[in-house]
């Protein structure tokens, strides 16, 4: 079982829609959890972190986070075709381990 | 430097050659990671330090590879006698201790 679970996609969702890109992480004990999002050719870019259970909104971005279920996701509203990209998570146990990423799931916004 | 620099941007070597590529951290951060990313692929954790200490060495592929981190700061991962499947990005990134990691644009390995 990998460490970090995501689907591969693609996911099209229309332009303006609500995307909503799902995590699985084995390690019960994961505290720290991150979105980032890669554009093709490009480094992988920083978007959310989340650190309890809940949900944390940034603009357009809600991170949520369900320890219980091991389960993270990030909804992007009003979904924008300059979001096409892919959206890795990542999970980090606790301050002195590593950070460990999913392969990532690739959002396609249509116009 | 105001983000994570990688050095060089892309290296083309032969087979059998050794390679180091740099990474210059974000100023005071504590943490410093290494990733190997294939296309389509999210990155592959390589190895990880806090400060200079090299925490989890991992997902460093075989003894070929190695890293260090001798002041804290400055990372070098070094490559051994390379192959043909070590071609790949290379990624580094920092962090705060405790905190969101930042990458680096990456150093584009290429063994011919």
């Amino acid at each position: 079982q990998k460490e970090v679970e995501q689907n591969s996609g693609p996911l099209s969702v229309p332009e303006g829609a609500i995307a909503s890109l799902n995590c699985t992480y084995s390690d019960r004990v994961s505290q720290s959890f991150f979105w980032y999002r890669q554009y093709s050719g490009k480094s992988p870019e920083l978007i959310m972190s989340i650190y309890s259970n809940g949900d944390k909104e940034d603009g357009r971005f809600t991170a949520q986070l369900n320890k219980a279920s091991q389960y993270v996701s990030l909804l992007i509203r009003d979904s924008q075709p300059s979001d096409s990209a892919t959206y890795l998570c990542a999970v980090k146990k606790d301050s002195s381990y590593k950070l460990i990423f999913g392969s990532g799931t690739r959002l396609l916004v249509r116009p | 430097g105001a983000g994570v620099s990688q050095s060089p941007r892309y290296k083309v070597t032969k087979r059998g050659q050794d390679v180091a590529l740099r990474c210059d951290p974000i100023s005071g951060h504590v943490s410093l990671y290494w990733y190997r990313q294939a296309l389509g692929q999210g990155p592959e954790f390589l190895t990880y330090f806090n400060y200079e200490a090299q925490q989890d060495k991992s997902g460093l592929p075989n003894d070929r590879f190695s890293a260090e981190r001798p002041e804290g700061s400055i990372s070098t991962l070094t490559i051994q006698r390379t192959e043909q499947r070590d071609s790949a990005m290379y990624r580094c990134a920092s962090s705060p201790l405790d905190s969101e990691a930042f990458f680096g644009q990456g150093t584009r390995l290429t063994v011919v």
